[in-house]
């Protein structure tokens, strides 16, 4: 059973930074694709990153570029998501997601993040 | 910037059928796919590439996609189905996903 486990979400001021992880199980996870997505409040769906299998290619959305590093394990298979600069519109719900072929099969259950003073 | 509109809402009778849009400018040269969220949960795939259904997903579930329009149609709707729903595509041009603003479906 594919499974997606995301942690690292909390409480952080403006400026600070956090790491998100998503231990993923049940499937070759170098085979795959890996992606954040995140969903602020009341809010629809955003795409925040991209990493290939053999993590050799990453795109970002536009708005995270030089803030947040995508990164990945595949001897731990683990997908990380380094955020720094965190501003108080990063606030969301976010969420790892597999990627098999331009979209998302399997979903993590999402960690939160909360950026306040 | 790249956005994919879709109606805020849709209403629907149980039993009647629910069709849902996602619009912009020749989409249909694009795969189209579509997301369920309910209340709290992670997003499901319920239609991907258009108009395929990973396993899982009831037959009720049906995409299609041409010109300016894809369409996600629910038919036979139960009460179960009452849920956000967002479509999303490749932008290969500026290596994005792109969600679609979402719908929300009430089951009336």
């Amino acid at each position: 059973e594919v499974q997606l486990v995301e942690s690292g979400g909390g409480l952080v001021q403006p400026g600070g930074s956090l790491r998100l992880s998503c231990e993923a199980s049940g499937f070759t996870f170098s085979d795959y694709d890996m992606n954040w997505v995140r969903q602020a409040p009341g809010k629809g769906l955003e795409w925040v990153s991209y990493i290939s299998g053999d993590d050799t290619t990453i795109y970002y959305t536009d708005s995270v570029k030089g803030r947040f590093t995508i990164s990945r394990d595949n001897a731990k298979n683990s997908l990380y998501l380094q955020m720094n600069s965190l501003r108080a519109e990063d606030t969301a719900v976010y969420y790892c997601a597999r990627e098999p072929d331009d979209y998302f099969d399997y979903w993590g259950q999402g960690t939160l993040v909360t950026v306040s003073s | 910037s790249y956005v994919l509109t879709q109606p805020p809402s849709v209403s629907v009778a149980p039993g009647q059928t629910a069709r849902i849009t996602c619009g912009r400018n020749n989409i249909g040269s694009k795969s189209v796919h579509w997301y369920q969220q309910r209340p709290g949960q992670a997003p499901v795939l319920v239609v991907y590439d258009d108009g395929d259904r990973p396993s899982g997903i009831p037959e009720r579930f049906s995409g299609s996609n041409s010109g300016n329009t894809a369409t996600l149609t629910i038919s036979r709707v139960e009460a179960g189905d009452e849920a956000d729903y967002y479509c999303q595509v490749w932008d290969s041009n500026n290596y994005h996903q792109v969600f679609g603003t979402g719908t929300k479906v009430t089951v009336l």
